[in-house]
């Protein structure tokens, strides 16, 4: 089965620092792996995804992520952040691309941003 | 992109009512939705996975009589929350996919169950 772990709960960076929030995978080929956000009370922007081909992906918001299958791992980074970055994400592993394959989700980090 | 309305944004009812919620697609055709269920400051639980006409599969742990799921149309999907208790209460969100596997998320749907 697959699933997802997102190490950090809380990370709480000053505006204008860069930004790396971590994901590590766990399924036996090869995922398909999306970055989602929160803000309080809504529902779940998609940021970014990886399907195949080049490892950096380049999202909205000016977000990337890096797929690293030796580490299992697809973290998302932002070279610097801004105080509407405040959110939670997410990252999510599927196990395939059809619109019927389901999507596991991390337990998410909560970015706060220091003025 | 494409956007998913969800209706109601909030509800609160009293226990032993039952409670409905909709999704909808408003402008594209969703061959799959899913509901979600989120606890505050957890993560999506999966509850289920609905294909236009057919019955919803649940995930297990989820009570399919007490959550009725209704996927009557490829723009329309609903979740009855049947009998709702306290324990109900949360954070439900659908989302909705047209052939890939690309989820696009409704706003949710706070329910509160007095």
């Amino acid at each position: 089965a697959q699933s997802v772990t997102q190490p950090d709960i809380h990370i709480t960076v000053s505006e204008g620092a860069s930004l790396e929030l971590r994901c590590n995978y766990s399924y036996g080929a090869t995922p398909y792996l999306f970055w989602y956000v929160q803000s309080p009370g809504q529902g779940l922007q998609l940021l970014l995804k990886y399907f195949s081909g080049d490892t950096l992906v380049q999202g909205i918001k000016g977000f990337e992520a890096e797929f690293k299958r030796s580490q299992s791992s697809f973290n998302l980074r932002k070279p610097s952040v801004h105080w509407s970055d405040a959110a939670e994400y997410f990252c999510a592993v599927a196990g395939g691309k059809s619109s019927g394959d389901k999507l596991t989700f991390g337990t998410g980090t909560r970015l706060a941003v220091r003025p | 992109g494409a956007v998913v309305s969800q209706h109601p944004s909030r509800v609160i009812c009293k226990s032993g009512t039952s409670v409905k919620i909709e999704c909808r697609s408003l402008d594209f055709q969703a061959t799959t939705m899913f509901w979600y269920r989120q606890f505050p400051k957890k993560s999506l639980m999966l509850m289920a996975t609905s294909n236009e006409g057919s019955k919803a599969t649940y995930e297990q742990g989820v009570e399919k009589d007490k959550f009725l799921i209704n996927h009557a149309s490829l723009t329309l999907s609903t979740l009855t929350v049947t009998s709702a208790h306290p324990e109900d209460s949360s954070f439900y969100i659908c989302s909705a996919a047209s052939l890939t596997i690309e989820q696009f998320f409704g706003p949710g749907t706070r329910l509160t169950v007095l």
